[in-house]
């Protein structure tokens, strides 16, 4: 079982390349979530999606695009990369209870700093 | 608001000590508190879901209560080890969003 699988781990970006971040689980989770974590601020919710098909803003969703094609997959887009985007991202996905969810399944992380 | 506090910021405990941080968060819209130990270099991990005023959670040493009416959960750990060592999140989920606590960092001298 390999849970939630983020790729990469690590990432130099210049100032207006795009990438994808990606991530992909195995659990059957409806619920998946991309987050940033950066000194002093917690982790913040970027975009979070309930299903296939479906895709919603967190907290702070600009410069990001996701997509849900797949119950399995939801990639994160970095579609012109700033250096206000280095940050360490984490996908996290959750099965959806009656009154909310589970605990989370993180990702491994994925470093990235935009020069 | 949609702040999630947590107290202290870190903490330094002897091992064999009992300790007890503190998660604060807005009582309005209110589905569940989560719970989460992070290790440095690794993921968050779950360690509890609440959801009812009045909950109390327990894995091995560790537990956790919940008072939704007031807006805080405390998490306990009983004879900390040095293993326990971690950062200590708490999350509120208000229907398909979460949000983080900054956490609290718990160190245990051997």
């Amino acid at each position: 079982n390999a849970g939630v699988t983020q790729t990469p781990k690590f990432q130099v970006l210049k100032t207006g390349q795009s990438m994808t971040l990606q991530c992909a689980q195995d659990m059957n989770h409806e619920y998946m979530s991309w987050y940033r974590q950066d000194p002093g601020m917690g982790l913040r919710l970027i975009h979070y999606s309930v299903g296939a098909g479906i895709t919603d803003q967190g907290e702070v969703p600009n410069g990001y695009n996701v997509s849900r094609s797949t119950t399995e997959d939801f990639p994160l887009r970095l579609l012109s990369a700033a250096p206000s985007q280095t940050s360490v991202y984490f996908c996290a996905s959750s099965l959806q209870s009656g009154t909310g969810f589970y605990g989370y399944t993180f990702g491994s992380g994925t470093r990235l700093t935009v020069v | 608001i949609l702040n999630v506090e947590q107290s202290p910021q870190s903490l330094h405990v002897q091992e064999g000590d009992s300790t007890n941080f503190t998660c604060s968060f807005p009582s309005s819209n209110f589905y569940a508190l989560h719970w989460y130990r992070w290790e440095t270099a690794k993921s968050p991990e779950a360690l509890f879901v609440m959801t009812l005023n009045g909950d109390e959670k327990k894995k091995g040493r560790i537990s956790a209560t919940l008072n939704t009416k007031e807006g805080y959960s405390y998490l306990y750990i009983k004879g900390s080890q040095p293993e326990d060592s971690a950062t200590y999140l708490c999350a509120r989920n208000t229907g398909n969003q979460f949000y983080f606590g900054t956490g609290t960092s718990l160190t245990v001298i051997p």
